[in-house]
This record gives C-alpha cells, sequence and structure tokens, in this order.
C-alpha cells in the first residue's frame, strides 16, 4: 500500500494565480481530511469529507475548496492564491471519525510559496 | 470546549536520558488521545493512541504514555533517548463530535 500520496511537494505561485493540490489514498478510507501547518500553529482543518460526495468545512476553509468524487481521491483547490496561503498542506485520512479507528494516517505534504 | 496544550514547546535532553513530552487537554467527554511525531520535511507518523483502553499506552520506537483523568494528562515519555528521536511531537485530542484538535506541537532536540 501507497498509503496516502500527495503531489505536488513544492510548489511557488503568483499572487491571483490558481492551482489544484492533489490527494490519493489506496487504505479504502471514508474519511479524508486538508490541514495547513504554519510554525508554532500546529495542524488547522481546512476541509474534510466522510465520504464519496460529501464535505464540510474545517476551522480555516476561507480561500479553498473541495472535492470527493471518489473514496480514494481528495484534491483542494485554490483559487486566488494570497501570500496568507503559504504553508504546507497536509492530507489524512482514517477508516472511521470516532474511537477506537480514528486514527489518521497522514501523507508526505505540500510545501506552497506565494509570491 | 476542547483543547490540547502542549506545556513545552522545545525541549532539549541528552542521549540516553529519559524523555518527557507534556500534553494537557480539556474535554467534557471521554476523549480519545495521540501522539504524533514529524520528523523534518516529513509528514505526520502515529506513535500512539488511548481510546479507552489502558491507561498506560505503549507505542513505537519505545514510547508510550499515560491517561491520567485526574490530571487531565497524557505525558509522553521514553526511557532513553535516541538522536533519531530528534523531531517534533504532537499531542491531538478527538472529542464527542469526533473533532479532531492539535496542540502546537514541541520540538524535541538530543543533544550527544
Amino acid at each position: 500500500n501507497a498509503g496516502v500520496t500527495q503531489t505536488p511537494k513544492f510548489r511557488i505561485l503568483k499572487i491571483g494565480q490558481s492551482m489544484t493540490l492533489q490527494c490519493t489514498q489506496d487504505m479504502n478510507h471514508n474519511y479524508m481530511y486538508w490541514y495547513r501547518q504554519d510554525p508554532g500553529m500546529g495542524l488547522k482543518l481546512i476541509y474534510y469529507s466522510v465520504g464519496a460526495g460529501i464535505t464540510d468545512k474545517g476551522e480555516v476553509p476561507n480561500g479553498y475548496n473541495v472535492s470527493r468524487s471518489t473514496t480514494e481521491d481528495f484534491p483542494l483547490r485554490l483559487e486566488l492564491a494570497a501570500p496568507s496561503q503559504t504553508s504546507v498542506y497536509f492530507c489524512a485520512s482514517s477508516y472511521y471519525r470516532g474511537p477506537p479507528y480514528n486514527e489518521q494516517f497522514f501523507g508526505p505534504g505540500t510545501r506552497l510559496t506565494v509570491l | 470546549a476542547q483543547s490540547v496544550t502542549q506545556l513545552d514547546s522545545h525541549v532539549s535532553v541528552s542521549e540516553g536520558t529519559p524523555v518527557l513530552l507534556r500534553c494537557n487537554y480539556s474535554s467534557s467527554y471521554s476523549p480519545s488521545l495521540f501522539w504524533y511525531v514529524q520528523h523534518p520535511n516529513k509528514g505526520l507518523q502515529l506513535l500512539l493512541k488511548y481510546t479507552s483502553a489502558a491507561t498506560l499506552v505503549k507505542g513505537i520506537n519505545g514510547f508510550e504514555a499515560e491517561f491520567k483523568k485526574s490530571e487531565t494528562s497524557f505525558h509522553l515519555t521514553k526511557p532513553s533517548a535516541h538522536m533519531s528521536d530528534a523531531a517534533e511531537y504532537f499531542c491531538v485530542v478527538s472529542d464527542e463530535n469526533d473533532k479532531i484538535i492539535f496542540g502546537k506541537g514541541t520540538r524535541l532536540h538530543i543533544l550527544p
């Protein structure tokens, strides 16, 4: 199993550009998540999905969009990139959202810089 | 409201000495608690988890944590630090609404 994979690993965007961060998991997990990590701030939840076709906002959704057309894929879309979106983005998945099988499996991250 | 506090942003220990990373949580419910480790430029990896079974939880790489409800703590320990333990560690709580809350992280430095 590859687990959770993310592409690209690095990206530099200009202000106002858009891009899609890709996330795929091969564990047949229903739950998928997008986080951003800023230095000294831990991880903040952007969006999550409880299954194909169902998504919901997390703590910091502004400036982002998601879709979940399949169980495996959960892309994150940035429209009109802004310097405040410079961060490291992590995708994660879990079998359940509640205990006891709610540990999350993380991808390697995408480091995004907006200039 | 649920919250998790990691009491130290940085901890330095010498190789071969014990490690203690402190985590306190606030929850009106019996929570799930996790410790994750993040090595530089890597994703997060689960070290261990507590889900209302045994209060002393053993994880990977010799780490363990004890759930103490009376102290609302879930401190991470290891008897003898190794250079490869240098990383950032996150304490995470899952509340009754299955909301996941991350602590801000503790960076562990290992001195030779």
